[in-house]
């Protein structure tokens, strides 16, 4: 069973544009997460898609935003890009969304650098 | 809003001998899980082992084994029999039961762990 893939895997930007970023999650999963990590804040939560909807969303700014395909694939895109946006974008997938307990596996990551 | 405090940014312990990696979390739910999860250099992210808040019985997976002090709200991690393949960044993280569902965590700041040989 493939694990979560995120492309691309390394990207270099200059500040001011934008950036999409892609996470397929495992196959079967509904629920995609986000999250942000740097050496500064560490590991921060930017939001979480299930069944095509956003269920929750961290304290980022509107730069940060993110949609769900009927695949259950994830994108999140960054506009306007920032100095400070410079991370590793880490994905998760868990089976389903809920109360009970699914574990989420996370994908290698995408290193964003902005210049 | 919870959190989440790991006061060991680093820690190193022999081969073969016993560490424990601290944890310290701040919520006012009676509800939620904890795990802890491994981040290998340049590796991706893996669960080592998780704990249901309302479960009395520590957890434990082979070598990993927690501390679980509810009331304390402490969620410590003892690797035993350390080998070189346990060297990575440990988090600890928080989920809560009850925002609708989301699988949200919440991650301190990790523990980065060296194995000596």
């Amino acid at each position: 069973k493939a694990g979560v893939t995120q492309t691309p895997r390394y990207l270099i930007k200059t500040r001011g544009q934008q950036v999409t970023l892609s996470c397929s999650p495992i196959s079967g999963h509904r629920s995609v997460s986000w999250y942000q990590q740097t050496p500064g804040q560490g590991l921060q939560f930017l939001f979480e898609y299930f069944s095509e909807t956003q269920r929750n969303k961290g304290n980022f700014p509107g730069r940060f935003s993110g949609r769900q395909f009927s695949n259950s694939r994830s994108e999140m895109n960054v506009s306007t890009l920032e100095l400070g946006d410079s991370a590793l974008y880490l994905c998760a997938s868990s089976r389903d969304g809920g109360a009970s307990y699914n574990e989420q596996f996370f994908g290698p990551g995408t290193r964003l650098t902005v210049l | 809003a919870q959190t989440v405090t790991q006061s060991q940014p680093e820690m190193s312990v022999q081969e073969a001998e016993t560490v424990t990696l601290s944890c310290t979390y701040d919520t006012s739910e009676s509800d939620y899980y904890l795990f802890w999860y491994k981040q290998p250099p340049s590796r991706q992210m893996i669960l080592v082992i998780r704990q249901e808040a309302y479960k009395q019985q520590n957890a434990t997976e082979n070598r990993f084994s927690v501390n679980f002090q509810k009331a304390a709200k402490s969620f410590s991690l003892k690797i035993s029999d350390s080998q070189l393949g346990d060297a990575a960044m440990y988090f600890c993280a928080y989920r809560s039961y009850y925002e609708g569902g989301s699988e949200k965590l919440v991650f301190g700041k990790g523990t980065k762990l060296t194995v000596n040989p």
